[in-house]
């Protein structure tokens, strides 16, 4: 367990859907950051949070957007959804440099 | 923007022999080089983090070295065993994020 925890771990859902991830941080981590990992792709970084505001965004679609709330805990939510938007979608925490993360909600869209 | 590229794609070596890979960047331009260990449908596991020219670490059969002038850093693992077995990514840290490479899927041979 490293401390990271992503939920649900399975996500199956239908096209034009909406769905909503969860990440709880490690314990005294401030940062939250979302990355997704489609097929044949390596780690895309989508958005980081830091105590609460947006810090940093890159290659998140519109339809996506995400939120970290008082408690440290982040939710990415997927709106409007298509078949390429099918994959690993994994948060990280961070404190002094060292990144931990989640073991990642798989998401299909059928 | 930072470019991280990783070669071999992929890499089958038989238990007990050595091997290495790389991990190359055409700038300089950032905080720090991050190693992970990552087993499928597990969370991405740090091994090592490096932010000077030169640096060398090592944990167990395992070591990595850093030359920011020329671009490249090593992973490299001694005596290889089958649970070694994984993708190793490579990651640099900048802009508020850590920017990936597609990684090194390796596999090692009984």
């Amino acid at each position: 367990d490293s401390g990271v925890t992503q939920t649900p771990k399975h996500l199956i859902t239908a096209t034009g859907q909406r769905v909503t991830l969860r990440c709880s941080p490690r314990s005294g981590d401030l940062s939250v950051y979302w990355y997704q990992q489609s097929l044949d792709q390596g780690l895309q970084f989508l958005i980081q949070y830091y105590n609460g505001e947006e810090r940093a965004k890159g290659n998140i679609l519109e339809r996506f957007s995400a939120q970290q709330f008082p408690d440290l805990h982040s939710e990415l939510n997927l709106s409007s959804l298509e078949l390429g938007d099918s994959a690993l979608y994994f948060c990280a925490s961070s404190m002094d440099y060292v990144y931990t993360f989640g073991s990642g909600t798989r998401l299909t869209v059928v | 923007i930072l470019n991280v590229e990783q070669s071999p794609q992929s890499l089958h070596v038989q238990e007990g022999d050595s091997t290495n890979f790389t991990c190359s960047f055409p700038s300089s331009n950032f905080y720090a080089l991050h190693w992970y260990r990552w087993e499928t449908a597990k969370s991405p596991e740090a091994l090592f983090v490096m932010t000077l020219n030169g640096d060398e670490k090592k944990k167990g059969r395992i070591s990595a070295t850093l030359n920011t002038k020329e671009g490249y850093s090593y992973l490299y693992i001694k005596g290889s065993q089958p649970e070694d077995s994984a993708t190793y990514l490579c990651a640099l840290e900048g802009n508020e994020k850590l920017t990936f490479g597609t990684g090194t899927r390796l596999t090692i041979i009984p």
